[in-house]
């Protein structure tokens, strides 16, 4: 049973540019979470979505968005980048998202430049 | 509303045991306890639903009061494989339910020397 993947895995973008990550949960989960992991600050809550809904997002500025698709894959962009949104960016899936077990991905480092 | 984990740091030697303890001002929904070594991604441990229960696999175990709102995850006989950084999660209440957002603390550090 593959894992959850999460591209790319690295990538390096300039101030004011976009990115966009995708992470592919494990077949049959449905939750899909979003994390930025920064060095001292730990795992901090992005959003997460159930079958294509937003249930629930921390608190991020609007730049950060994401989407969930009806296959359960996952996207989320960042817009107008910023030096401080440099972060490892974890992506984890469950069954229901709630109660249960995450399987996290490997990430996406992302370097602002 | 993150959850607070305390000590930030700990260094043991092999067969030694230690506490990580995860405190919320919160009612909670569900306490999880992940490992994360360096350069990998999150690993899970275990998950706590109810008050005052205690769980447990191999020599790692984990305890919820709920009275307290704090969870404590206990390492017994630690092994140079327990290194890594320990991170409690928590879900609040909300409308009889979880909140779907699980909160991070910002990490154990354990260091297991020979």
């Amino acid at each position: 049973k593959a894992g959850v993947t999460q591209t790319p895995r690295y990538l390096i973008k300039t101030r004011g540019q976009q990115v966009t990550l995708s992470c592919s949960p494990i077949s049959g989960h449905r939750s899909v979470s979003w994390y930025q992991q920064t060095p001292g600050q730990g795992l901090q809550f992005l959003f997460e979505y159930f079958s294509e809904t937003q249930r629930n997002k921390g608190n991020f500025p609007g730049r950060f968005s994401g989407r969930q698709f009806s296959n359960s894959r996952s996207e989320m962009n960042v817009s107008t980048l910023e030096l401080g949104d440099s972060a490892l960016y974890l992506c984890a899936s469950s069954f229901a998202g709630t109660g249960e077990k995450l399987f996290f991905g490997s990430g996406t480092q992302l370097s602002v430049l | 509303q993150q959850p607070v984990q305390s000590p930030q740091a700990v260094i043991l030697r092999e067969g030694e045991d230690a506490v990580i303890n995860c405190s919320s001002s919160k009612a909670l929904y569900s306490v999880h306890w992940y490992r994360q070594k360096h350069g990998e991604a999150p690993v899970f441990l275990m998950i706590l639903l109810k008050g005052g229960e205690q769980k447990g696999h191999d020599k790692i175990s984990a305890s919820f009061n709920e009275k307290k709102q704090q969870s404590s995850l206990y390492l017994t006989a630690s092994q140079l494989s327990y290194s890594g950084t320990y991170f409690c999660g928590t879900e609040f209440f909300y409308s009889g339910g979880s909140n779907y957002k699980l909160t991070f603390g910002k990490g154990t550090l354990l260091t297991v020397n020979p």
